[in-house]
């Protein structure tokens, strides 16, 4: 079956530090990839996606590339913010008749210190 | 504005008891889903509907139980055979597959306790 495995964090960093979550994957076929993003007590909003290889998701400083050849699509930002705090979570999505329904990760919380 | 709306979004239940979460979006999307989120973990499909009058089990139905009577509204009840039901819950939906790369939109989340 389809899966996804993410860092365990959490990852405490400085604000301006560089941030890299590490996800790969694991499917038959060609998923779409997400990052969706969750703040304390809320839902979960998606970040960025890519939907087929070489693509590069990208949307407020962070960017992730969907990789073919290692299954792998991490997440980088080059200056984390104290807002940026948050659990992180990789997903992907097969778009198979069984509708579209997402595999997560298992998260991973990043800490940012001022 | 369009979205997903969950309510309530805190809720204590006694042992022994059904509760229902509501969820209702006006996003006219057909498919909705409904996840759990224990702490510190990811999320886990409870059960999913891809058109009104139909719902599949996802991956942890038992204890739970879902109707779809209307595109916009995919209640989640949570009954007393869930051994442990305290948990956050998320409500999502998506767009028809056809042209649709796989995003869900979630609402806010019900955190469900039981004391």
């Amino acid at each position: 079956g389809n899966s996804v495995t993410q860092m365990e964090g959490p990852v405490t960093l400085s604000e301006e530090a560089f941030l890299t979550i590490n996800c790969t994957y694991t499917a038959t076929g060609y998923p779409s990839l997400f990052w969706y993003v969750q703040y304390p007590g809320e839902g979960l909003q998606l970040l960025l996606k890519a939907t087929k290889a070489d693509d590069k998701g990208s949307n407020k400083g962070f960017e992730a590339t969907y990789r073919k050849e290692t299954t792998s699509f991490h997440l980088e930002k080059g200056s984390v913010q104290v807002s940026d705090s948050a659990v992180y979570f990789c997903a992907l999505s097969m778009n198979n008749n069984a509708g579209n329904m997402l595999t997560f990760g298992g998260g991973t919380r990043l800490m940012v210190k001022p | 504005d369009g979205g997903i709306t969950q309510s309530p979004k805190y809720l204590f239940r006694k042992e022994g008891q059904n509760v229902t979460l509501s969820c209702e979006q006006n996003l006219n999307h057909d498919a909705m889903y409904w996840y759990r989120q224990d702490p510190g973990q990811g999320l886990r499909l409870i059960y999913y509907s891809q058109i009104v009058n139909d719902f599949q089990k996802g991956d942890i139905a038992e204890g739970y139980s879902v109707s779809r009577e209307k595109k916009e509204s995919f209640p989640l009840t949570v009954t007393s055979a869930q051994k442990n039901p305290t948990a956050f819950y998320l409500c999502a939906s998506s767009k028809p597959r056809t042209g649709n790369t796989g995003e869900l939109f979630f609402g806010e989340g019900s955190r469900l306790t039981v004391l």
